[in-house]
């Protein structure tokens, strides 16, 4: 009864590599998250998807690509990874209204170590 | 640019020593103010919604308000399961603002028994 799944928990790659991080909802949301949480725990979005619609791209690296097959899913693609990207990446999703602001329901996160 | 400032970096009390974690914003229309808790290895885990100033809400030992400029956590009574890391994040009106949340840097609360 997983509401916000990511997969997978731990990746563990080389420099230079591409690797790919899954999500997926169950809760009925139109909205879902990409955000990364660096080492000193600080939570910054990274994309917004509504619908299938890119939202919101908060100055990424083009090395990154969000994909979003469905409104269940939205799938985070990384080229070329670098040292500085080791993080842990957070899916997250919301049904976004006008009214009342809705919280988001964040996964259990994908930490990434690039070595 | 919406703006959320946590403090104190960090809070060690001692079981039953009441105390709060103070979250000061700045953000163009607020839509909302959020409380989380994150426990180590995984993600946050939604506590309350505060949309207007003089607005309180509780649950258990925890109880969080709302001024036109920060927002306190406060905590009664802690008991050591209260150990987390509490997140305070803002929702603005500018365009766009309403499909995210801007995030501060957390409190890390440790109770010890």
């Amino acid at each position: 009864d997983t509401a916000v799944s990511q997969t997978p928990k731990y990746l563990v790659t080389q420099m230079g590599n591409d690797k790919s991080i899954k999500c997926e909802q169950n809760l009925g949301h139109d909205t879902m998250y990409w955000y990364k949480q660096d080492s000193k725990k600080f939570l910054k979005i990274m994309f917004s998807y509504n619908n299938k619609e890119l939202i919101i791209n908060e100055t990424v690296p083009n090395r990154f690509s969000p994909k979003s097959p469905d409104k269940a899913h939205l799938n985070l693609h990384i080229n070329s990874l670098e040292l500085g990207d080791s993080a842990v990446y957070f899916c997250a999703s919301s049904q976004v209204l006008d009214w009342p602001p809705s919280p988001l329901h964040f996964g259990n996160g994908t930490r990434l170590t690039v070595t | 640019e919406d703006q959320v400032t946590q403090s104190p970096e960090a809070l060690r009390l001692q079981e039953g020593e009441s105390s709060s974690l103070n979250c000061s914003y700045t953000v163009s229309g607020l839509r909302g103010l959020f409380w989380y808790r994150q426990d180590p290895g995984k993600g946050p885990e939604f506590l309350f919604t505060l949309y207007s100033a003089g607005e309180e809400k509780e649950k258990e030992r925890l109880k969080a308000t709302l001024t036109k400029k920060e927002s306190f956590l406060h905590i009664t009574a802690p008991k050591p399961e209260d150990s987390a890391t509490y997140l305070c994040a803002v929702q603005g009106e500018r365009g766009g603002s309403n499909y995210k949340l801007t995030f501060g840097k957390g409190t890390l609360l440790t109770v010890n028994p």
